[in-house]
């Protein structure tokens, strides 16, 4: 399984870019690439997953190198209610481990007015 | 947008008591999982369950936790004898494609 080490904590302001990196050097070739979201008190929310290039759907962009061995997850033009936990998961979603998500302590993202 | 509903959303128990949450999975959707979070740590998977089975469970999920799709739409936790390490915010997730779970709102369980 391969460990992700991503930031702690992120502050921004309202409309700005945040640019989210994490890091899995020991990608396997199987794995895909997860990124979630929680707020207080609620389930983590799926945002975006890729496997490698680029990602883009309705609510953030998805940028993998070629070696794969990182990730940014890039939210264009932040809101107050962007505030949240941000969880990077990777994993061979296809694998016998179907499912199973594997949440580190991921970045708390704070949108400031 | 479809969803995962639990429910209650929060449960007081005593000690010792058994308690069963339960979770609505998205209507096509035919993998199904427990998790949970203790305040102010990581979520943590406990089960899942695919074709009326559990397919995997993690070493938390002991002899204490069971579940069951008793119909075709309900999908429940039983706790049989909580203790208090068992207070924690319990989420149910649903997935049709892989790695995309939904996430319900979750319970939060609270062990006196």
């Amino acid at each position: 399984l391969a460990k992700t080490t991503q930031p702690i904590s992120m502050d921004s302001y309202e409309g700005q870019e945040v640019n989210i990196t994490c890091s899995h050097n020991n990608i396997a070739t199987n794995d895909y690439i997860t990124w979630y979201q929680q707020f207080p008190s609620q389930g983590p929310r799926f945002i975006i997953q890729g496997y490698k290039t680029k990602v883009t759907n309705e609510v953030a962009s998805l940028f993998i190198p070629a070696d794969r061995k990182s990730s940014t997850l890039s939210l264009p033009r932040v809101s107050l209610s962007d505030t949240a936990v941000y969880y990077c998961l990777v994993g061979d979603i296809r694998g016998s481990t179907l499912g199973r998500l594997y949440f580190g302590r991921g970045t708390q993202l704070t949108v400031w007015p | 947008e479809p969803e995962v509903t639990q429910t209650p959303s929060h449960q007081v128990t005593q000690m010792g008591q058994e308690v069963i949450l339960r979770c609505v999975p998205i209507s096509n959707h035919l993998y199904f999982y427990w998790y949970r979070q203790i305040l102010g740590q990581k979520v943590e998977f406990l089960v899942s369950f695919y074709n009326n089975e559990i397919s995997e469970k993690s070493e938390i999920f002991d002899d204490q936790f069971s579940v069951e799709r008793p119909d075709g739409s309900n999908f429940t936790l039983k706790i049989r004898s909580t203790k208090l390490e068992d207070s924690a915010m319990y989420f149910c997730a649903s997935t049709g494609t892989p790695g995309e779970a939904f996430f319900g709102q979750g319970t939060r369980l609270t062990v006196v």
